[in-house]
């Protein structure tokens, strides 16, 4: 399996526009996760989905962040509209799922940078 | 709840030092707890992990042991690299909550010839 992909890996935006990021996590995974890196905050989880339903999406931060996942290989992170405080790098993570506790997979992530 | 919290950076060693990252946590039942490895510009990938009590994750020469009693899970190595300078996350995920993950805030090791 070619692991987590993450698109696109860099991204730069002007503030005000529209966002969209994409995962396709590993087959056969039932969790997505995806997480947000700062230097200030270090590693945040913003949402995860578990058989493509959002489970806890605590994290996401105000209403500008929207996640979905339609189909148990896709799914999009979508900033609307984007600040520069949202630059970042933005990893989505995947696994099994269920009750056994396996590793977390993570993408190599998108770097955004609002500008 | 459930809470990581590990050793402040950023490290700084020399070559052939002993490292030790300091990592202990709060958690509901009995988590497994895993290490993770951020290098630059790459994303996380797991380094070692351990799912009950005095289990020893061990990998490229990092160990960690579970210690319940201690609530804690400290990554040592007994000799670095310059190759091993990256981030180093502890995290742990609980049982029965479908993998859900709580991670330390890292620690950023250099390695200097």
């Amino acid at each position: 399996d070619a692991g987590v992909i993450q698109s696109p890996r860099h991204e730069v935006t002007e503030m005000g526009q529209e966002v969209t990021l994409r995962c396709k996590p590993i087959s056969g995974h039932n969790s997505l996760f995806w997480y947000r890196q700062t230097m200030m905050r270090g590693l945040e989880l913003l949402i995860y989905f578990n058989n493509n339903v959002p489970i806890d999406d605590s994290g996401m931060p105000e209403d500008r962040f929207s996640a979905k996942m339609p189909n148990a290989s896709f799914s999009t992170l979508k900033i609307q509209p984007s600040e520069p405080r949202d630059s970042a790098v933005y990893f989505c993570a995947s696994t099994p799922g269920g009750s056994m506790n396996t590793e977390a997979f993570f993408g190599q992530g998108t770097r955004l940078t609002v500008v | 709840g459930n809470s990581v919290t590990q050793m402040e950076g950023p490290v700084t060693l020399s070559e052939e030092a002993f490292l030790t990252i300091n990592c202990t946590y709060t958690a509901t039942g009995y988590p497994s707890l895993f290490w993770y490895v951020q290098y630059p510009g790459e994303g996380l990938q797991l380094l070692l992990k351990a799912t009950k009590a005095d289990d020893k994750g061990s990998n490229k020469g990092f160990e960690a042991t579970y210690r319940k009693e201690t609530t804690s899970f400290h990554l040592e190595k007994g000799s670095v690299q310059v190759s091993d300078s990256a981030v180093y996350f502890c995290a742990l995920s609980p049982p029965n909550t479908g993998n859900q993950f709580y991670f330390g805030t890292g620690t950023s090791l250099t390695v200097i010839p």
